[in-house]
């Protein structure tokens, strides 16, 4: 069974400020992880992916996000938050070594940019 | 790049109808799914498709059917319409190589209103 908790359903920074988006997960196996961005009305789009290569994964727009197995998180990081930036963004887990590779997402974290 | 196109941006209906939503993947994908997508409660899987006329349950199937018959297509069907089913509808699909570090590719969601 695999689950992720986002802390926050809301985070709100002024721009240029850091974006830190809380990302936990709960697996019974060695996961993959995702961050997926929702702009406004549009479907989502995959940010980042962490495959196991490297604890550090760098994705899309500057964000980054960082794997540690012993705090079982997976949080996204920005260090100077854009207007463009102001989306809903999923934190997402599935199970590798096979079985269900449908991923679970998160309840989502609404960030907001303040100028 | 690949394409995920749902046919109504927005929709209406009347409580009791049978409502069909579409979705049309361009990249020969083999699975294909439907989320429903609720404030503070994510995204949750409704039914999805690793291969024509082939279906699985998600985690909130009841009140929907799904539809297969070709591989570029997957209808959701709900029988009959209820006002607890007004959300946002999401699409998705991906290769389908049995991995499960693929990412989803998502259409931009058709926002159903029951009345």
């Amino acid at each position: 069974a695999q689950s992720v908790t986002q802390l926050g359903s809301h985070v709100s920074v002024s721009e240029g400020a850091l974006v830190l988006l809380r990302c936990n997960y709960s697996s019974s196996v060695p996961p993959y992880l995702f961050w997926y961005v929702q702009y406004p009305n549009q479907g989502l789009q995959l940010l980042l992916k962490y495959t196991s290569a490297a604890t550090l994964v760098k994705g899309i727009n500057g964000f980054e996000a960082e794997f540690k197995k012993s705090e079982t998180s997976f949080h996204l990081t920005k260090p100077s938050a854009h207007m463009s930036d102001a989306a809903e963004y999923f934190c997402a887990v599935s199970p590798s070594g096979g079985g269900s590779y449908i991923p679970t997402f998160g309840r989502g974290t609404s960030l907001i940019v303040h100028p | 790049d690949v394409k995920v196109t749902q046919s109504s941006r927005y929709l209406v209906k009347r409580t009791g109808e049978k409502v069909f939503l579409e979705c049309v993947q361009d990249m020969d994908h083999e699975n294909m799914f439907w989320y429903r997508q609720d404030p503070g409660l994510g995204l949750r899987l409704i039914y999805f498709s690793y291969d024509v006329k082939m279906k699985e349950k998600g985690d909130i199937p009841e009140g929907y059917s799904v539809s297969r018959e070709k591989k570029e297509r997957f209808s959701l069907i709900l029988e009959s319409a209820s006002t607890n089913q007004t959300s946002m509808y999401l699409c998705a699909s991906n290769k389908g190589q049995g991995l499960s570090n693929e990412k989803l590719f998502f259409g931009s969601g058709t926002q159903l209103s029951v009345l």
